[in-house]
């Protein structure tokens, strides 16, 4: 069974660090993209970072380019997403997303998410 | 990058057909066939609908049809049914590895 499940979500305090994992399995981890994307409450999806199948190359949207770190361990087939210097608006769910094998940067698998607060 | 333009709802009947937009730029959607649509229930992870423009994965029932015209994209919906009532949100490559989303839209079925 193709499974992805976030972990690590919660309240935390702006400024502080949150590290989320996502344990992958019933597929072969190592030869996929994969991507963390994140809903606000109420709002779209948002498109965070994403990280090849090697975890050579990493990519981020701008709003967290420098604040957050995606990172892959293909060892154990997890996916992790380091959030430092938390902000309020980061508050969201966040989903780990696997993209199509066939590299069309569609998310074929998607984490049931974890949600962050961030609140003082 | 900015996020995709979609209307925040749509509506129809049972049985009807419904299409959904999403706007973007010359630089996402003008240029890469990468547009993809996903369907997100209440409390749920959204679920692959259409890849690369008008591609159904296994498993999608055809009612289902995605397009692409200059800088927009759309998803139209045939034969609608209660079950459809739902988010529905695209997204587009937008090169160098990122991914841009749209703002969601709410279907409801009348």
């Amino acid at each position: 069974q193709v499974q992805l499940v976030e972990s690590g979500g919660g309240l935390v305090q702006p400024e502080r660090t949150l590290r989320l994992s996502c344990p992958a399995s019933g597929f072969t981890f190592s030869v996929y993209v994969m991507h963390w994307v994140r809903q606000s409450p109420g709002k779209g999806l948002e498109w965070m970072a994403g990280i090849s199948s090697a975890g050579t190359n990493t990519f981020y949207a701008d709003s967290v380019k420098g604040r957050f770190t995606i990172s892959r361990d293909n060892s154990k087939s997890s996916l992790y997403l380091q959030m430092d210097s938390l902000r309020p608006e980061d508050t969201a769910v966040y989903y780990c997303a696997r993209e199509s094998i066939s590299g069309n940067h569609g998310f074929d698998v998607w984490g049931q998410g974890t949600k962050v607060t961030v609140s003082s | 990058q900015s996020a995709l333009t979609q209307p925040p709802s749509a509506s129809g009947s049972p049985g009807q057909s419904v299409t959904i937009s999403c706007t973007g730029t010359s630089s996402d959607i003008g240029r890469f066939n990468y547009v993809s649509w996903y369907q997100q229930r209440p409390g749920k992870a959204p679920k692959l609908l259409i890849r690369e423009v008008t591609k159904r994965p296994s498993g999608v029932p055809d009612r289902f049809s995605g397009s692409k015209s200059g800088n927009t994209a759309s998803l139209t919906v045939s034969g609608l049914q209660t079950d459809d009532d739902a988010d529905y949100h695209c997204s587009s490559y937008a090169g160098s590895g990122r991914v841009v989303f749209g703002g969601g839209t709410k279907l409801t079925v009348l």
